[in-house]
């Protein structure tokens, strides 16, 4: 079984810039998740997908990041402009049907903003 | 809102050694808990995961409680490896709503010396 995909796997910007990143989850995984990792810390989810539908976003910075899910399958995640605290790991997760169910984690997009 | 901790941050242990992993959450209202490991450079892979109605789940060497209204969970993993090293992080997830979704310990980073 295909494991989550993300590309790409690094990404150097300077800030103001945008920049965009793809994930492709496990297939026939209804649930999409986009984190955000700071060194040191633990994932910080931005935002949760129900198939092509938002189930929550409450942390993702809405005046500079957007995510899509276009049916219902991919989803990309953009930042723009970009800011030097963007600087992070951005994971993306799938799992089966949702919070009941175990997640299952891409490699991740390290992005450096400078 | 939830908040979780993970103690210690950092450990080193020969190998063979028995070790537990402490995560600590606020808030007792949650769905599930999962234990995650992390290999540098690389996404999360979920090790185990336990309801809320449970009190604990094993996988192998590993074995993990949860004490919902002390609001802690421990990871105790059995002769121990120099392949278990890696950073082990917790999730909480809340009872089923939306608005708050998974929240991540910061990790603890684990060290087996051969």
């Amino acid at each position: 079984e295909a494991g989550v995909a993300q590309s790409p796997r690094y990404k150097i910007i300077e800030k103001r810039q945008s920049v965009a990143f793809w994930c492709n989850p496990i297939s026939g995984h209804a649930t999409l998740y986009w984190y955000q990792q700071i060194l040191g810390q633990g994932p910080k989810l931005l935002i949760q997908f129900q198939n092509n539908g938002v189930v929550d976003d409450s942390q993702l910075p809405k005046d500079r990041f957007s995510a899509e899910r276009l049916k219902g399958v991919d989803s990309t995640l953009k930042i723009q402009p970009a800011k030097l605290e963007d600087s992070a790991v951005y994971l993306c997760a799938s799992s089966l049907v949702g919070q009941a169910d175990t997640q299952y984690f891409g490699p991740g997009t390290r992005l450096t903003v400078l | 809102k939830q908040e979780v901790t993970q103690i210690p941050a950092a450990l080193s242990v020969p190998e063979g050694e028995n070790l537990v992993l402490n995560c600590s959450f606020t808030d007792s209202a949650i769905y599930n808990l999962q234990w995650f490991r992390q290999d540098p450079g690389k996404g999360l892979t979920s090790l185990l995961l336990i309801q809320s109605s449970q009190r604990e789940q094993t996988s192998g060497r590993l074995n993990a409680s949860l004490d919902k209204s002390s609001g802690r969970s421990t990871l105790y993993i059995a002769a121990s490896q120099p392949g278990d090293s890696a950073t082990y992080l917790c999730a909480v997830s809340p009872v089923l709503n939306y608005g708050q979704n998974f929240v991540f310990g910061p990790g603890t980073r684990l060290s087996v010396l051969p």
